[in-house]
């Protein structure tokens, strides 16, 4: 079975700065798909970035990139030029590839704060 | 139109009570989804529903009942919950693959 591993329960981050969220993975599959997701006090969980397993170039979205390491199995999220905005728990989660029903597995998650 | 859209966005119940969650998409999904979120804790997956037909449940009590009426809206019937079922019910709804699109979920509390 496959399963997801955010070790950083919180961080903090100034704001205009730079900061790494840090996910791990475990599968046994070569095809999947890795997102980032945000879930801000709202609680709509919002989509931030996706990476499909056989690209090699890592996926970016405006100030949010990843760092996907399929080897290491990690895939960490940079968050450039903090902003108040950003201050979420962001959801690290894996889908495997293809089958309507595959399941969508989360990470424990990790609470971000952005000081001003 | 990339919007799942669920009603009520609060609801508060006593443990006697009926009442429904209702959630839509008009993206042509075939796979819709409810889930469970505790505060500060992930989403957990309850029922999957394909082609409208219930393909998983991930062992939910019977106090809760989904149902998939066409392929664009998905309900949860709820009836005599306990407390501990106080959370943000969250739907979703996805193509075969690729990311899932969450609604903006129903606060349930269960006095």
């Amino acid at each position: 079975a496959q399963t997801v591993t955010q070790s950083q329960p919180e961080m903090s981050v100034q704001e205009a700065e730079t900061v790494t969220l840090s996910c791990t993975y475990d599968t046994s599959e070569s095809d999947y798909y890795l997102f980032w997701y945000k879930q801000p006090p709202s609680r709509q969980m919002i989509l931030v970035i996706r990476q499909e397993a056989y690209k090699q170039q890592n996926a970016t979205e405006n100030r949010f990139s990843v760092n996907f390491q399929k080897a290491a199995k990690s895939f960490s999220l940079k968050i450039s030029d903090s902003q108040l905005g950003d201050a979420a728990m962001y959801f690290c989660a894996y889908r495997s590839l293809g089958g309507a029903t595959n399941k969508l597995i989360f990470g424990t998650g990790t609470l971000l704060a952005v000081q001003p | 139109d990339t919007e799942v859209t669920q009603t009520p966005k609060h609801l508060v119940m006593g443990m006697t009570n009926k009442k429904s969650l209702k959630c839509e998409q008009h993206m042509g999904h075939r796979a819709m989804y409810w889930y469970k979120q505790k505060a500060k804790k992930p989403p957990e997956l309850m029922f999957v529903y394909s082609y409208e037909k219930l393909s998983i449940n991930e062992s939910v009590p019977s106090r809760f009942s989904p149902e998939c009426p066409n392929s664009s809206l998905l309900n949860l019937h709820l009836h005599a919950l306990q407390p501990e079922d106080s959370a943000l019910y969250l739907c979703a709804s996805s193509r075969a693959a690729g990311e899932l699109f969450f609604g903006s979920g129903t606060q349930l509390s269960v006095l």
